[in-house]
């Protein structure tokens, strides 16, 4: 079965700074990977996906991730924080062993910036 | 991509009644899927929903607490029937993005239901 573990519940950043999510999963097959993030009272937004293509995927933002299947990580990062950024962050990754390739979700991550 | 909507946004009802939340979609799709969000937490699939069958329930979650419907290719709906306290969560339909088959999915922007 699949899973995935983000490492931290919290990051507190200051603005300007870099800012790094942890994301580690498990999988039997080659996974589909995502981030999505949810603001205060909004809905969800895809930052970013991996479906096998480059490892180094660029999303929305100025956010981007590497995939790296040595390590079955897929960290989220980003040079400089804003303070746009503060929101919920959650790592996704589709599970192709269900029929309806069910999302496996992470506890998700708040990041916190600091001005 | 697909643009989802969600009635009600936001409600708080009574303990023991019943709210159901719509879901609508302005491109046709196969699979719609329901998730709750309880307070602080990551999301949790409570089915998923296919027109012209039953919905197929995960762990945990029963149709007689949860009924759905799928009418036709654009529209959905979740019950959540005979409330309590626990059932305060947010509550999100999304769909699949069939055009690429990359598993990413579209959100509606999610009913917040509190229970007194």
């Amino acid at each position: 079965a699949q899973s995935v573990t983000q490492l931290d519940s919290h990051v507190s950043v200051s603005e300007g700074t870099p800012v790094l999510l942890r994301c580690n999963y498990s999988s039997s097959y080659s996974p589909s990977l995502f981030w999505y993030v949810q603001h205060p009272n909004k809905g969800l937004q895809l930052l970013l996906k991996y479906t096998s293509a480059a490892t180094l995927v660029k999303g929305i933002n100025g956010f981007e991730a590497e995939f790296k299947k040595s390590e079955t990580s897929f960290h989220l990062t980003k040079p400089s924080a804003h303070m746009s950024d503060a929101a919920e962050y959650f790592c996704v990754v589709s599970d192709p062993s269900y029929s309806n390739y069910q999302l496996i979700w992470g506890a998700g991550t708040k990041l916190i910036i600091k001005p | 991509s697909a643009v989802i909507s969600q009635k009600p946004s936001r409600d708080i009802c009574q303990r023991g009644t019943s709210l159901t939340i719509q879901c609508q979609v302005d491109s046709q799709v196969t699979m719609m899927f329901w998730y709750r969000q309880q307070p602080g937490q990551s999301l949790t699939l409570i089915a998923t929903a296919n027109q012209g069958s039953e919905a197929t329930y995960e762990s945990g979650f029963v149709i007689d607490k949860f009924p759905i419907s799928r009418p036709n290719l654009t529209f959905s709906t979740l019950t959540v029937s005979n409330m309590s306290p626990e059932d305060s969560s947010i509550y999100l339909c999304s769909v699949e993005d069939e055009e690429t088959a990359s598993y990413e999915q579209y959100f509606g922007p999610g009913t917040r239901l509190t229970v007194t």
